[in-house]
């Protein structure tokens, strides 16, 4: 079975500084695909950054760079520059093989930036 | 281009009531699936399609219903409302680019059961 753990309910950074946010995972699937999504007060959910297993090199998507180890089974994301805006709650997620419809997602990370 | 929308925003249904939660995209996206979320917890998949006319069960698939009867619409159908599905309902649609399986999510739909 498939497991995304996020084991920091709670984060606080200073703006303008960088933070990363845990993101450990379980699966057998040959290739799997991992997402990062942000989830305003307002409650939508918004796409950040994707990293797929076999690519050679970490995704980067603006501020948002995903730091991805495979042998530890790890995808953290990585905030730079801070901004009051990133205030949210932070959700990673990954899907299998060939299961396009189909995201598991941890329990999430509130993220507070503090002016 | 609308996106994923998703009807009603609200609905407050009594226990043992039925309803449909209504979705619907304009991209042309093959794979679609319903998510719910409990407060304080990530999304949890109920279920999912991968064309018209295919369904599947997700992680949560007990007391709903979906067909899928077109590329654009999936409605996710509550058989006999209980307060345990108090929640909010995400609705996503996704395509594949180069097997990224990029997922866009519809606004929501908060349902309380009394």
């Amino acid at each position: 079975a498939q497991k995304i753990t996020q084991t920091q309910p709670g984060m606080f950074v200073q703006e303008k500084e960088a933070v990363t946010l845990d993101c450990t995972y379980d699966t057998s699937d040959p290739s799997y695909g991992l997402f990062w999504y942000k989830q305003p007060s307002s409650g939508e959910m918004i796409f950040l950054i994707y990293q797929g297993s076999y690519d050679q090199q970490n995704a980067t998507e603006g501020r948002y760079s995903l730091n991805f180890q495979k042998a530890r089974k790890s995808a953290n994301l990585v905030i730079s520059a801070s901004q009051l805006g990133d205030s949210a709650m932070y959700f990673c997620a990954m899907r299998g093989h060939n299961q396009g419809g189909k995201l598991i997602f941890g329990q999430g990370t509130e993220l507070s930036v503090k002016p | 281009n609308a996106g994923v929308t998703q009807t009603p925003k609200f609905q407050v249904l009594k226990t043992g009531q039925s309803m449909t939660l209504q979705c619907a995209q304009d991209m042309n996206h093959e794979y679609m699936s319903w998510y719910r979320q409990d407060p304080g917890m990530g999304l949890r998949l109920i279920h999912y399609s991968v064309g018209a006319g295919i369904t599947d069960q997700g992680e949560v698939p007990n007391g709903y219903n979906v067909s899928r009867s077109t590329t654009e619409d999936f409605p996710l159908r509550l058989l006999s409302a209980a307060p345990s599905q108090t929640s909010v309902y995400f609705c996503a649609s996704s395509y594949s680019i180069q097997g990224a399986y990029e997922q866009y999510f519809g606004p929501g739909t908060r349902l309380t059961v009394t």
